[in-house]
């Protein structure tokens, strides 16, 4: 079955150090591959989008994933975390457009 | 360009009763999409519109229904309510032309529904 997985449910990390958010899919093929961000009460963001090419993508905010097909892996960095980058953080796939599957997401705490 | 929008932002409903939630795509975006989230199920994939026809159909019941006007435009319907439609209603849109830009999808701030 298509699915995302990631597989922390809830990440603290102190403001300053680097961030890693694993995520997981299982797919037959290479799928569009998305970081989207939440704070509380609104909608998603996206941070950064894989579609080929590169395997380190740069997005918004200072994030960067790198999309491993060996490992079937696109997990989301940041080199040193802010106070304000405390939020959800969904990794998704898209492979029918207008139609993407979600993981559960991962909750940033960040002290300061 | 402004960003999606949807209305109203939060709603208080009865068992029993029906409930319409509106989405305004980005300008020139053809697709929208419809999920909802909820504490227990995560994101869950509603439905589909793009020119004015349900492309994409998730697992929901056929209380859930939308539809998608000319000026792409959407509009989400729940019959019957019951508790468990209690949820943040997201909706995205997308430019839908063909290649990569047709599956990055741009999200409002959704529609918070409680249901008493």
């Amino acid at each position: 079955a298509q699915s995302v997985t990631q597989p922390d449910i809830h990440i603290t990390v102190s403001e300053g150090a680097s961030l890693e958010l694993r995520c997981n899919y299982s797919y037959g093929a290479t799928p569009y591959l998305f970081w989207y961000v939440q704070s509380p009460g609104q909608g998603l963001q996206l941070l950064l989008k894989y579609f080929s090419g590169d395997t380190l993508v740069q997005g918004i905010k200072g994030f960067e994933a790198e999309f491993k097909r060996s490992q079937s892996s696109f997990n989301l960095r940041k080199p040193s975390v802010h106070w304000s980058d405390a939020a959800e953080y969904f990794c998704a796939f898209n492979t029918n457009a207008g139609k993407s599957t979600f993981g559960d997401g991962t909750t940033l705490t960040v002290k300061p | 360009k402004a960003g999606v929008t949807q209305t109203p932002r939060y709603l208080i409903k009865t068992r029993g009763q029906q409930v319409t939630l509106s989405c305004s795509p980005i300008s020139g975006h053809r697709s929208v999409s419809w999920y909802q989230q909820t504490p227990g199920q995560g994101l869950q994939f509603l439905f589909e519109y793009f020119s004015e026809t349900q492309r994409n159909k998730g697992n929901f019941p056929g209380r859930f229904s939308g539809r998608q006007f000319s000026n792409s435009r959407s509009e989400m319907n729940v019959s019957t309510l019951e508790l468990g439609d209690s949820a943040l209603y997201l909706c995205a849109s997308s430019l839908a032309s063909s290649g990569t830009s047709s599956y990055e999808q741009y999200f409002g701030p959704g529609t918070r529904l409680t249901v008493t």
